[in-house]
């Protein structure tokens, strides 16, 4: 169980285009769900927290416009990275939080390798 | 959330205990500790949590000291999959858990053949 899905694993794609990254949780509703970015040798860092049914909350210094966040059901949320550029190369992982699990753990995709050439 | 400290990577032979140390000393009273493990380019994998009691699991033991400060990852019988980056996070769960998890640089523990 608390199976989590992103879709596509990786991506290239030309500078100035939108990218649409999906996260499902497949066998669980998430009511929250996290994204993540990792750059390279780096740790993951919280981008946005995305509640079903109403906005993200992004973290500071990540620009809501840019990266949009769609969390339309309980289980499935979207980043989109808007006119990517090649900074934004880079590893993103969403993570859903299974409320039946007791200390809601939370529970991540394998990852969106993103590069923008 | 109170800030942990690990080292940055360790070796472990395989088939031997792996004892992965993490210090919380400005942990608070309703702090968990937790840890996840990521294989390279792949996403984090939890692992295992506690409060202040010792808890164990099909994948790991963890170990708390009494006063809360540190804590021990102990994977009993390590194996080459288990080479990754190993992360302790403290974290509250004030409001449900409904924040997102804060990683530090966690421990590259690189099991040896």
């Amino acid at each position: 169980g608390a199976v989590v899905s992103q879709h596509p694993s990786r991506v290239i794609c030309k500078s100035g285009t939108s990218v649409k990254i999906e996260c499902r949780s497949l066998d669980f509703q998430a009511t929250t769900m996290f994204w993540y970015r990792q750059f390279p040798k780096q740790s993951l860092m919280l981008m946005a927290t995305s509640n079903e049914g109403s906005k993200a909350t992004y973290e500071q210094g990540v620009e809501k416009d840019k990266f949009l966040i769609n969390h339309a059901s309980l289980t499935l949320s979207t980043l989109t990275v808007t006119s990517a550029h090649p900074e934004d190369s880079s590893f993103y992982i969403c993570s859903a939080r299974d409320l039946a699990h007791s200390y809601n753990e939370q529970f991540f995709g394998p990852g969106t390798r993103l590069t923008v050439l | 959330d109170a800030k942990t400290t690990q080292p940055t990577s360790m070796d472990c032979a395989e088939g031997r205990a792996a004892n992965l140390p993490c210090n919380h000393s400005t942990i608070s009273g309703n702090e968990y500790v937790y840890w996840y493990r990521q294989i390279h380019s792949q996403g984090p994998q939890y692992i295992i949590h506690g409060l202040k009691n010792n808890e164990t699991n099909e994948m790991a033991s963890l170990i708390i000291t009494e006063d809360r400060k540190s804590s021990t990852l102990i994977l009993p019988h390590a194996t080459l999959r288990d080479t990754a980056v190993y992360y302790c996070i403290v974290r509250s769960l004030r409001g449900g858990g409904a924040d997102g998890l804060t990683f530090g640089k966690g421990t590259h523990l690189i099991i040896q053949p």
